[in-house]
């Protein structure tokens, strides 16, 4: 039972470019989240889907799109990265919606140059 | 929508004295109210959360927090730290319905340990 795994990381990358964000979890949970964290900010939600299928917008969605693949994996994909978006990824599940306890995965720590 | 303060961004606490994390939340209802701790390089882990019944909440590692709807606080307490609590530590409000205001996050307490 890994939990919620993400890849990269770590990864760099020149203005422009574009990526994706790979999240995975084990756990059978419904909903899936995707934060930002800054320095001084804590962490901001980015997207989230609530259950396979559907997908909303967080505090800070602007540009990055989402992908709920199936139930287990959820992706985040920078179309022309902005070193604004030089940040730590995390993503998080959880059993039933933002009222239960979230599962982080580790990170993916990403610089935008 | 909610929002979270925690109003001390460091705190540097002696080895075995005791802890306290301050966290005030805005929410117009009953808050599902929560404390992540987050160790150098990692992801965050849930210590403890309160949805509802009894005010004083126990944790993992020794940890505590008591809701205190009059002063709209949840802070975290532990009577003697260790030098492994050294960490971030976040707090959190979740609210029912979604959107952007699903679950919100404080900016961070950032705990030092004293030998």
């Amino acid at each position: 039972n890994a939990g919620v795994t993400q890849t990269p990381k770590f990864q760099v990358l020149k203005t422009g470019q574009s990526m994706t964000l790979q999240c995975a979890q084990d756990m059978n949970h419904n909903s899936m989240y995707w934060y930002r964290q800054d320095p001084g900010m804590g962490l901001r939600l980015i997207y989230y889907s609530a259950s396979e299928g559907t997908t909303d917008k967080g505090e800070v969605p602007n540009g990055y799109n989402v992908s709920r693949l199936n139930k287990r994996e959820f992706s985040l994909r920078l179309e022309s990265a902005a070193p604004s978006q030089t940040s730590v990824y995390f993503c998080a599940s959880s059993e039933e919606g933002h009222t239960d306890t979230q599962y982080f995965g580790p990170g993916t720590r990403l610089t935008v140059l | 929508a909610q929002s979270v303060t925690q109003p001390d961004i460091h705190i540097t606490v002696s080895e075995g004295a005791s802890l306290e994390l301050r966290c005030n939340y805005s929410y117009g209802a009953t808050p599902y109210l929560f404390w992540y701790v987050q160790s150098p390089g990692q992801g965050l882990q849930l210590l403890l959360k309160y949805f509802s019944g009894d005010t004083l909440v126990q944790g993992i590692k020794g940890f505590e927090a008591e809701f205190k709807r009059s002063q709209s606080s949840f802070n975290l307490r532990k009577p003697s730290v260790h030098w492994s609590d050294a960490a971030e530590y976040f707090c959190a409000v979740g609210a029912w319905g979604g959107g952007a205001d699903g679950l919100t996050f404080g900016k961070g307490t950032h705990l030092i340990i004293q030998p």
